[in-house]
């Protein structure tokens, strides 16, 4: 069974300043990768998603992620944060297996954006 | 942009009372999905649904759960009598098919038992 683990639960970062996410993830097959931002009171959106080929990939809002398998990590980044950016943010995996997906999300990690 | 639509957003139900959590999804989309979310833990699967059953349920989807797709188009979540741990916000889900990874989740319902 697949797993994800996010270290990080709390995340303090001045505006204008660059972060990173951190997931690591646990799947003895391949897997595909996603980012699910959860702005207070809302649903889940999806910032960006591993499938295949490029291992950088770009998401929205000017968020990127880098799939390195050698360290089985999706870990999440943005140059510059704004206020706006304020959210929890989901690591999730999913089996690269065909048919339909269940995924597995992480814990969250929630980014704190200081003005 | 399409959205799956969630209604109620809040619902708050006495210990042991019946609720049914309702979900628009998407027109085309072909797999559903309910997931849940406990105040401070991460999400977890409850169930998938295609063609009409149920695809693959968690352990936390016992006999009190149940789901259907009434009328085509309509996803509901039913908790036959409820308990004060299944307090959470209870999110639906949506993909067209299988060759497209990353849900549409809707807006979630925030389930209260008191």
């Amino acid at each position: 069974a697949q797993s994800v683990t996010q270290l990080d639960s709390q995340v303090p970062v001045f505006e204008e300043a660059p972060v990173e996410l951190r997931c690591n993830y646990s799947s003895s097959v391949s897997v595909y990768l996603f980012w699910y931002v959860q702005y207070p009171n809302q649903g889940l959106q999806l910032l960006l998603k591993y499938l295949s080929g490029s291992t950088l990939v770009k998401g929205i809002n000017g968020f990127e992620a880098e799939f390195n398998k050698s360290q089985t990590s999706f870990h999440l980044r943005k140059p510059s944060v704004h206020i706006s950016d304020t959210a929890e943010y989901f690591c999730a995996v999913t089996l690269n297996s065909g048919g339909y997906q269940k995924v597995t999300f992480g814990t969250g990690t929630k980014l704190q954006v200081i003005p | 942009e399409p959205e799956v639509t969630q209604t109620p957003s809040h619902q708050v139900t006495q210990m042991g009372q019946e609720v049914i959590l309702r979900c628009v999804p998407i027109s085309n989309h072909l797999y559903f999905y309910w997931y849940r979310q406990i105040l401070g833990q991460k999400v977890e699967f409850l169930v998938s649904f295609y063609n009409n059953e149920i695809s693959e349920k968690s352990e936390i989807f016992d006999d009190q759960f149940s789901v259907e797709r009434p009328d085509g188009s309509n996803f509901t979540l039913k908790i036959r009598s409820t308990k004060l741990e299944d307090s959470a916000m209870y999110f639906c889900a949506s993909v067209r098919d299988s060759n497209e990874y990353g849900y549409t989740f809707g807006s979630g319902t925030r389930l209260t038992v008191v």
